[in-house]
């Protein structure tokens, strides 16, 4: 059991380029999160997927993309990556299922930096 | 969403308990505790979550407080892998997000 895996571990990229950040579980779980972590500060929810074919905003969503591409994979797009998207992001799972949230997991998160 | 206050720092000795405060004067009736930990470099994970009653697992101990107003969460012996950010979480029982504050850094001294 791998739990949640991120790829890549490291990025950096230029303003304005575009990459995909993947995120995969092998929990089964039904809901996948999109964090962001900026130094010295707590996580913000991006997007989340409660369930396989629905998306949902969280609280900083704009600049980002998501797609839950099946259960297991949920994929977060940077169309034109700005500086202010300088961060590290973790993805995270959850058994969710109709009842309440008990434990997420988390990946090791991805480390992005945009010059 | 009902807010909690955490203090920003707390310092232990090892093998001391540690006793991190949380105050959610503002929680509701189905709104359950959440405690996360970040150690450093990496994501957060569960540490325990309660409703009304003490909650007692392997990492630690969750002290409500009668009223729910506050909650402690306690190690009950601190080591230096438990140096991270603890963080309170409020989680309305059927909810699906979790809503981050800046935690209570944990420093423990050897």
């Amino acid at each position: 059991n791998a739990g949640v895996t991120q790829t890549p571990k490291f990025q950096v990229l230029k303003t304005g380029q575009s990459m995909t950040l993947q995120c995969a579980q092998d929990m089964n779980h039904n809901s996948m999160y999109w964090y962001r972590q900026d130094p010295g500060m707590g996580l913000r929810l991006i997007y989340y997927s409660a369930s396989e074919g629905t998306t949902d905003k969280g609280e900083v969503p704009n600049g980002y993309n998501v797609s839950r591409l099946n259960k297991r994979e949920f994929s977060l797009r940077l169309e034109s990556a700005a500086p202010s998207q300088t961060s590290v992001y973790f993805c995270a799972s959850t058994r969710l299922a109709g009842g309440p949230i008990y434990e997420q997991y988390f990946g090791p998160g991805t480390r992005l930096t945009v010059t | 969403d009902a807010k909690t206050t955490q203090p920003n720092s707390m310092e232990s000795n090892e093998e001391e308990p540690v006793h991190l405060p949380c105050n959610h004067s503002t929680i509701s009736g189905t709104d359950y505790i959440h405690w996360y930990r970040q150690l450093p470099s990496q994501g957060p994970e569960y540490v325990i979550h309660g409703l009304t009653s003490n909650v007692n697992n392997r990492m630690a101990s969750l002290a409500i407080a009668e009223d729910r107003k506050s909650s402690t969460l306690i190690l009950h012996r601190a080591t230096l892998r438990d140096a991270a950010v603890y963080y309170c979480i409020l989680l309305m029982e059927y909810g699906n997000k979790l809503v981050f504050g800046a935690g209570t850094i944990l420093r423990v001294k050897s």
